[in-house]
């Protein structure tokens, strides 16, 4: 079956640029969307089908996916990004897939 | 505006049923392509996917969990029941029901509920 693999955790400091990534066997071929999850809240879609922005998510957040890996960046990270983030792509025979999450600490 | 919600018992004791209703307005589950889905987390752990029903009521079960899921959908209420069976400690979770979108061959998840956390323990 199709796994997706990210880091368990991630820092960045404040106002400079974190990178999180999803890996997968040739992810580049699916679509990849990340989710943003902060304690005790449900998570809110942050980027859809790769690197598309729903309303209201700020520019700062951006997508990539090519090869074995899809990329969240977040630029001028702040306080208020602290959370876990998930990717999850479609599969056409286990249907939903989610990676196992990161954690990003802003120091 | 769509919303979902959750509701059901916060707490079951080992082998019992768990029965979870989803209840959701701005949307029909009447309308072509569209489905709602259940995830849950167990507490400081990764979101698991668990079953999806569609608009047409086909069902999706994650593999590891068929056996023990179900779901059905009263679609002039606006409700999916989430139906899990032989419930064990370690299904302690929050359990999510979300809003599925279908857009290029692809599915994911804009509006989520809130989450109704569920103990099994006896």
């Amino acid at each position: 079956s199709y796994e997706l693999t990210q880091p368990l955790s991630v820092s960045v400091a404040l106002g400079q640029t974190a990178r999180i990534t999803c890996g997968g066997n040739n992810i580049g071929s699916r679509s990849v969307h990340w989710y943003q999850q902060k304690p005790g809240q449900a998570p809110v879609l942050l980027i859809c089908r790769d690197s598309n922005r729903p309303s209201g998510i700020p520019e700062r957040f951006s997508g990539s996916n090519s090869g074995n890996t899809a990329t969240l960046t977040i630029s001028r990270a702040q306080g208020g990004d602290e959370a876990d983030y998930y990717c999850q792509v479609w599969d056409s025979s286990t249907v939903v897939i989610f990676g196992g999450g990161t954690k990003l600490t802003v120091l | 505006q769509i919303t979902l919600k959750e509701s059901g018992p916060t707490q079951v004791k080992p082998t019992e049923t768990l029965t979870l209703t989803c209840t959701f307005s701005g949307f029909s589950l009447s309308t072509f392509g569209l489905g709602v889905v259940w995830i849950r987390q167990p507490p400081g752990k990764a979101l698991e996917w668990l079953a999806l029903l569609y608009w047409n009521d086909d069902k999706r079960y994650s593999p590891s969990l068929k056996s023990r899921v179900t779901l059905t959908k009263d679609t002039s209420k606006n409700q999916v029941v989430l139906t899990m069976t032989d419930m064990d400690p370690v299904d302690t979770a929050t359990y999510y029901c979300a809003h599925r979108i279908a857009v290029g061959g692809t599915h994911y998840f804009e509006y989520w509920g809130q989450g109704i956390l569920v103990t099994v323990s006896s």
